[in-house]
């Protein structure tokens, strides 16, 4: 399979617990992208990565929210203390280009339900 | 800060109509206009438009960017129930993000 890979699919949790997801982009992507999606809305920007480094962080992304590629390849996106607005699909995307140039490629996402 | 609006929001057709999607955007800078289709999870990646490609076609959908105006159309023509989806439009305004409206959400019914 050659293409973006999220972990786990689906994800219940309580209030107040941490949760960690796992992306693994095309593998000769160097670009990696966090968007958040809730119902009827259209993907929100987290945060990018190129390489290893985080290069941009939306103001959307808390201190609850933190996010590592530590190889440049797979990356985690980790929310600490759940709230119930945090439900959303959470999308991993990848480009080797520049966001705009070519389009990303999307993975099919997280879904995650805080309870 | 960039802004996409899209409609109409939601749209229900029969098989074989024609369809045009709207998208409206504000952007500091804009470099280019995306188009994708989301079926069920992944937003899979259309068409992309820039200034100096304003249409765009590929089989029975076709873009046409304004780039004036600052509006996008997308078109599809002869429907199928397969066409069934939600149409994000993004824009890119040079920065690593893309903004995203809300969608529109295609239903064809056979």
């Amino acid at each position: 399979d050659t293409g973006v890979s999220q972990d786990p699919r689906h994800k219940i949790t309580k209030r107040g617990q941490n949760v960690t997801f796992r992306c693994d982009p095309i593998s000769e992507h160097n670009r990696l992208y966090w968007y958040r999606q809730t119902l009827g809305q259209g993907p929100e920007f987290l945060t990018y990565f190129q390489n290893e480094a985080q290069l941009e962080k939306s103001r959307l992304l808390s201190d609850r929210f933190s996010a590592e590629r530590p190889k440049g390849s797979f990356s985690t996106l980790e929310i600490q203390r759940t709230e119930q607005g945090d439900s959303a699909m959470y999308l991993c995307a990848s480009s080797v280009q520049g966001a705009g140039r070519v389009g990303y490629t999307f993975g099919s996402g997280t879904r995650l339900t805080v309870v | 800060e960039d802004k996409v609006v899209q409609s109409p929001l939601s749209l229900v057709v029969h098989e074989g109509d024609t369809v045009t999607l709207n998208c409206s955007y504000e952007v500091t800078n804009f470099r280019s206009l995306l188009w994708y289709k989301q079926e069920k999870k992944a937003p899979t990646f259309l068409f992309m438009l820039t200034s100096s490609g304003i249409e765009k076609k590929s089989g029975r959908l076709s873009s046409i960017l304004d780039k004036k105006e600052l509006y996008c159309i997308l078109n599809i023509t002869a429907t199928q129930t397969g066409d069934s989806a939600i149409y994000l439009c993004a824009v890119w305004g040079g920065s690593e993000k893309l903004v995203f409206g809300k969608g529109t959400k295609l239903t064809v019914n056979p």
